[in-house]
């Protein structure tokens, strides 16, 4: 068993729809991240968050740190949403543990 | 644009070849990572450096050796790969360990 799991695995989507990403773990945490992954390779991290919710445009991220539960949220899909969508947290000061990602497709 | 900068994108090579890979940040980080993405696999940490040190060598065979000659430049040097090796090859950077990390965009290799 994986220490990071995200659920789904593959997401496919209409344009307009509201998308849930969830990520559980069973490591003690101070922070969770996630990250979004292109085709092309490039990551970009998203959000770095320890407690409660964060919001930046159409994304909003929370955790419930005593259930060890993350969910990404999407609202108003698009296209260009369309990514690997990736939690990680930290098993020291510098190693991160990663999920397998899940893969989301929005079409129009 | 993340600030940090990988050569060559694609880069095809023999088992018997030697080659390296550049990684060049801007955003005057101290910390830099080289990170290994095989397929159907999550990403695992390969190197750490903070300040110009290495500080996590995360049970990396030999045929990779990383090379950190500033904080702002990160090289991989590879030779005598395998095939197995094929995988891309991200390389990261932050303002101190254990803070947000800000991806390159990758470099994808073959071994043939």
């Amino acid at each position: 068993k994986n220490e990071v799991e995200q659920s789904p695995q593959n997401l496919t989507a209409q344009e307009g729809e509201f998308i849930t990403i969830n990520c559980s773990y069973s490591v003690g945490i101070s922070a969770l991240h996630w990250l979004q992954q292109h085709p092309g390779g490039g990551i970009v991290s998203l959000f770095m968050l320890s407690s409660g919710k964060k919001k930046h445009g159409r994304l909003i991220a929370t955790i419930n740190i005593q259930e060890k539960h993350s969910s990404l949220h999407i609202t108003a899909s698009h296209p260009r949403d369309s990514a690997v969508y990736i939690c990680a947290v930290p098993y020291n000061t510098d190693k991160l543990i990663f999920g397998t990602g899940t893969r989301l497709q929005v079409f129009p | 644009e993340t600030g940090v900068t990988q050569t060559p994108r694609h880069l095809v090579m023999g088992m018997t070849n030697k080659k390296s890979l550049k990684c060049e940040q801007h955003l005057g980080h101290n910390a830099m990572y080289w990170y290994k993405q095989s397929a159907k696999k999550p990403l695992e940490l390969m190197f750490v450096y903070s300040l110009e040190e290495r500080v996590e060598n995360n049970s990396v065979p030999s045929r990779f050796s990383p090379e950190c000659p500033n904080s702002s430049h990160l090289f991989l040097h590879l030779h005598t790969l395998q095939p197995e090796d094929s995988a891309l090859y991200l390389c990261a950077s932050s303002q101190d360990r254990g803070r947000t990390i800000y991806f390159g965009e990758g470099s994808w290799l073959t071994v043939v």
